[in-house]
């Protein structure tokens, strides 16, 4: 799996969008793009991926370069209920159904009132 | 909303004794996992099971941890024989044949003295 690269921090004003960026300059034409979080003290979230198109849920949007070396992961309106670690993954999605995450160290967001 | 779930919250053991963690997945996935992560430290994989065997397993998961799924919702992590080491948020995870995401149950802290 493609290594990731992530800001260890960054901080966000209640109601604005927050952009978290994430280089991923050596990923490979069969891996995808994910995102977790972490609230405190509870466990792993997922939140969107994609492979290639810019996809959006009810969570957040994710923008994928068109050379896919990077992406940005939106949290449209952040509330003080999204302050977490969020973790990039790049990975291939293999044997159907099965997900091994691996997490890096992510990027702690800290919504500020 | 289906969730996974783990019981028990919190377990205090003594080191050298044994622990079982207990986890409910969610009811029609197929692969299981254990994650573990020590307090300030990134969420590792231990283990995963599909078709009531280990599909994968990390250097952590050694002789001293073992999985079972006893009937068809429970899915346990034993630890024979505690270490101080062992201290963790231990995290169960599922996921299902066409499902991209993993769900995470909310963890069991483990304080081994």
């Amino acid at each position: 799996d493609a290594k990731t690269t992530q800001p260890p921090s960054m901080d966000c004003a209640e109601g604005r969008a927050a952009n978290l960026p994430c280089n991923h300059s050596t990923i490979s034409g069969n891996e995808y793009v994910y995102w977790y979080r972490q609230i405190h003290s509870q466990g792993p979230q997922y939140i969107i991926h994609g492979l290639k198109n810019n996809e959006t849920n009810e969570m957040a949007s994710l923008i994928i370069t068109e050379d896919r070396k990077s992406s940005t992961l939106i949290l449209p309106h952040a509330t003080l209920r999204d302050t977490a670690v969020y973790y990039c993954i790049v990975r291939v999605d293999r044997n159907g159904g099965y997900q091994k995450v691996t997490f890096g160290t992510g990027t702690k967001l800290q919504v500020i009132p | 909303e289906p969730e996974v779930t783990q019981t028990p919250s919190h377990q205090v053991t003594q080191m050298g004794q044994e622990v079982i963690l207990r986890c409910v997945p969610i009811s029609n996935h197929l692969y299981f996992y254990w994650y573990r992560q020590i307090l300030g430290q990134k969420v590792e994989f231990l283990v995963s099971f599909y078709n009531n065997e280990i599909s994968e397993k990390s250097e952590i998961f050694d002789d001293q941890f073992s999985v079972e799924r006893p009937d068809g919702s429970n899915f346990t992590l034993k630890i024979r024989s505690t270490k101080l080491e062992d201290s963790a948020m231990y995290f169960c995870a599922s996921g299902g044949q066409t499902y991209n995401e993993q769900f995470f149950g909310p963890g069991t802290r483990l304080t081994v003295l």
